[in-house]
C-alpha cells in the first residue's frame, strides 16, 4: 500500500527557533499533498495546500509566514515552522493523494508531536 | 457551508454490539466521504469511503449508509471489539481538490 512518512514524530524546541517537518510519499509520487493541525482532542484542521513546483494555498488564518512550506519534488513536502511559540505546540499532520484507477485516495503521515517550550 | 458536523462526541458501546457514528455537510459539492480511525499519537488511517452514487458500502464490520438527500452519512462498526476503541472521524471533500474537511470526531470505547 501506500506509505506516508513523516519526519520526525516528535520534537521539541525552544521557543523562537524554527523547526523544519518532512513529509514523503515513500512509494509513489504526489504532485498535491496538504498538511494539517490538530489541538488535543480535537479535529484535523487544514493549514494550507502544498504544490509541487509552486507556491503553497494557505488556509484562511494561517500565517504563510510563519508556517512555510516547500513541495521541493514530487515526493517531499516540507514545513518549517518559524520562530515557534508555545501557542505553536501542536500535532501537524501531512497526507499526499495518490491518483488509482478507482479514484484518488489520500494517504496520512503518523504525525509529528511539536512541543515549544 | 464547508463544516461537517459529527455526533456523538463520544460512544461508549459493549463488546459486541454495534457502534454507529453519524455525519451531515451542507455543501452540495463534496462528492467523497470517507471514514477515519485514528489512535492516540498517530496519523489518521482510512477505515471505508463512499460516494454519493451509492447508498450504503460494506467492508467487513465496516458499513457506510449515505443519504444524498438529507445531507447526512453513518458509519456503522458491527461487532465491535475493544481494539475498535479510537477516534473516529468522517470526512468529506470534492474530487477536484481532495482538500478533507473533517468531522469534530467520535472518541470510540468499547468495552470489553
Amino acid at each position: 500500500g501506500a506509505v506516508v512518512s513523516q519526519h520526525p514524530s516528535w520534537v521539541i524546541c525552544k521557543s523562537g527557533t524554527s523547526v523544519k517537518i518532512e513529509c514523503r510519499s515513500l512509494d509513489f509520487q504526489a504532485t498535491t499533498m496538504f498538511w494539517y493541525r490538530q489541538f488535543p482532542k480535537q479535529s484535523l484542521m487544514l493549514m494550507a495546500t502544498s504544490n509541487e513546483g509552486s507556491k503553497a494555498t494557505y488556509e484562511q488564518g494561517v500565517e504563510k509566514d510563519k508556517f512555510l512550506i516547500n513541495h521541493a519534488s514530487l515526493t517531499l513536502s516540507t514545513l518549517t515552522v518559524t520562530s515557534a511559540h508555545p501557542e505553536d505546540s501542536s500535532f501537524y499532520i501531512c497526507s499526499a493523494n495518490l491518483k488509482r484507477t478507482s479514484g484518488t485516495e489520500a494517504f496520512f503521515g503518523q504525525g509529528t508531536r511539536l512541543t515549544v517550550v | 457551508q464547508q463544516q461537517v458536523k459529527q455526533s456523538p462526541q463520544s460512544l461508549i458501546v459493549q463488546k459486541g454490539g454495534i457502534s454507529i457514528i453519524n455525519c451531515a455537510y451542507e455543501n452540495t459539492a463534496f462528492d467523497y466521504f470517507p471514514w477515519y480511525q485514528q489512535f492516540p499519537g498517530k496519523g489518521p488511517a482510512l477505515l471505508i469511503a463512499i460516494r454519493p452514487d451509492v447508498s450504503e458500502k460494506k467492508e467487513g464490520r465496516f458499513t457506510i449508509s449515505f443519504n444524498k438527500s438529507a445531507k447526512q452519512f453513518s458509519l456503522h462498526i458491527m461487532d465491535s471489539q475493544p481494539g475498535d476503541s479510537a477516534t473516529y472521524f468522517c470526512a468529506a471533500t470534492t474530487s477536484g481538490t481532495y482538500k478533507y474537511i473533517f468531522g469534530t470526531g467520535t472518541r470510540l470505547k468499547v468495552l470489553a
